[in-house]
């Protein structure tokens, strides 16, 4: 069946670092690929998404790319904030109105 | 309303009660979906519905757990004869389907004593 595998947290960083977070799929067709943002305290929403190879997913500064060949929709920012604390979780759906799978999650600590 | 509304927020119930938990998705949203988090984990699927049917229901964990759809828009998930390890975040979507984002309620804190 399909599934999602991310790197394992907790991830700390300074503030202005570089962030990657690592994710993988398993997927038969061609799945649409989604990041989602947990903040504290609040509820789940879409940060970005790519629906075909190669495309690229933007938002607030971070940036995925779909990459077919390595079943890879890493996220990356260049110089994250305080702000962007949060549990950050990769996501895929296999194909329209078709159930969205979420990888583990990755908790972000970025201290000043 | 505006967003997907889940009632209640907070439940307590002692083992081997029912419970009955309920998602208002947005209107016209024809997919919904229900996830369970347990605390500091992930989102695990339970089901999802594209109108009023349940196309995939992989994700129950047991038979103790059933949910339905009517009207393609109020949902309700039961727990019959809960047990402690159902205490959790039990979280709904909708979503327009056709790649398009989920929309999350806040969720149902489920505690079981």
């Amino acid at each position: 069946g399909n599934s999602v595998t991310q790197m394992e947290g907790p991830v700390t960083l300074s503030e202005e670092a570089f962030l990657t977070i690592n994710c993988t799929y398993t997927a038969t067709g061609y799945p649409s690929l989604f990041w989602y943002v947990q903040y504290p305290g609040e509820g789940l929403q879409l940060l970005l998404k790519a629906t075909k190879a190669d495309d690229k997913g933007s938002n607030k500064g971070f940036e995925a790319t779909y990459r077919k060949e390595t079943t890879s929709f890493h996220l990356e920012k260049g110089s994250v904030q305080v702000s962007d604390s949060a549990v950050y979780f990769c996501a895929l759906s296999e194909t329209s109105y078709d159930k969205v799978i979420f990888g583990p999650g990755t908790s972000l600590s970025v201290i000043p | 309303g505006a967003g997907v509304s889940q009632s209640p927020s907070n439940k307590v119930t002692e083992k081997g009660k029912d419970v009955e938990l309920r998602c208002d998705p947005i209107s016209g949203h024809t997919a919904l979906y229900w996830y369970r988090q347990r605390l500091g984990q992930g989102l695990e699927f339970l089901i999802y519905f594209q109108g009023n049917s349940a196309p995939d229901k992989s994700g129950l964990p047991s038979d103790r757990f059933s949910a339905e759809r009517t009207g393609e828009s109020v949902s309700t998930l039961t727990i019959q004869r809960t047990q402690q390890e159902d205490s959790a975040v039990y979280l709904c979507a909708s979503s327009t389907g056709n790649y398009e984002k989920l929309f999350f309620g806040s969720g149902t804190q489920l505690s079981v004593l």
